[in-house]
């Protein structure tokens, strides 16, 4: 089942804060974060595995809380190369990722 | 290291002809992933291939779409007498082993299907 990305799309200036957030149905084994710029292959950011620990890649960083099944991804000070759509992968142990709708994140100067 | 190739960029085909999307996964990955992805949508899971094997196909159209990953060369998503909603971007990835070992995937940039 797919997970549910929310909100569908955010418009910030530069240097502000987002969380999107991704949540499934289903008990989950792993999340990816992967961001995919217009035209390109998506990219991975960070996976986050069992244990509700929390990662960090530059200003981005993400959580996972297994009980709740969701994750979310937050962009501190966020820059204008952080343009792109976000995508969230779910793996529960089938030996393939399931990804969200896509949140599109728009930074302005 | 070269990354996860597809090949072609772009491809058109007429209603009713064949399209066939290769992939060479990067080197010393041996699991190869299909998505499609329409406009402004998201990806969808086709199928998730190893070596000689079709582990997982519930995402594939059960009609007119296959695909192999052969002992040697490349894996190929081959669509039969294509329709004009077969128009999309297939992405394929590959990764050193199953997702479920909390490897990641690694994307290729795609082939731009366009069906007329």
């Amino acid at each position: 089942q797919q997970p549910v990305q929310s909100p569908q799309a955010v418009i910030l200036r530069e240097g502000e804060d987002a969380v999107i957030n991704c949540s499934s149905s289903k008990a989950l084994y792993s999340v990816h974060w992967y961001r995919q710029k217009h035209g390109e292959a998506p990219v991975f950011l960070m996976i986050l595995l069992k244990g509700g620990e929390q990662k960090g890649h530059e200003k981005i960083s993400a959580s996972f809380n297994e009980k709740k099944q969701q994750s979310s991804l937050y962009l501190t000070a966020s820059q204008l190369s952080y343009s792109g759509t976000y995508f969230c992968g779910t793996e529960r142990g089938a030996q393939k990722l399931v990804f969200g709708q896509g949140t599109r994140l728009t930074i302005n100067p | 290291n070269a990354g996860v190739m597809q090949n072609p960029r772009h491809l058109v085909r007429r209603r009713g002809q064949e399209a066939r999307l290769r992939c060479s996964p990067m080197k010393g990955h041996s699991h190869v992933y299909w998505y499609r992805q329409l406009p402004e949508e998201g990806l969808k899971f086709m199928v998730y291939l190893q070596k000689e094997n079709i582990i997982d196909e519930s995402g594939m159209p059960k009609e007119r779409f296959s695909a192999e990953f052969p002992k040697e060369g490349p894996s190929i998503l081959r669509i039969q007498q294509v329709v004009r909603g077969d128009s999309a971007a297939y992405f394929c990835a590959s990764s050193p082993g199953g997702t479920a070992t909390g490897v990641t995937l690694h994307f290729g940039n795609g082939t731009r299907l366009t069906v007329t």
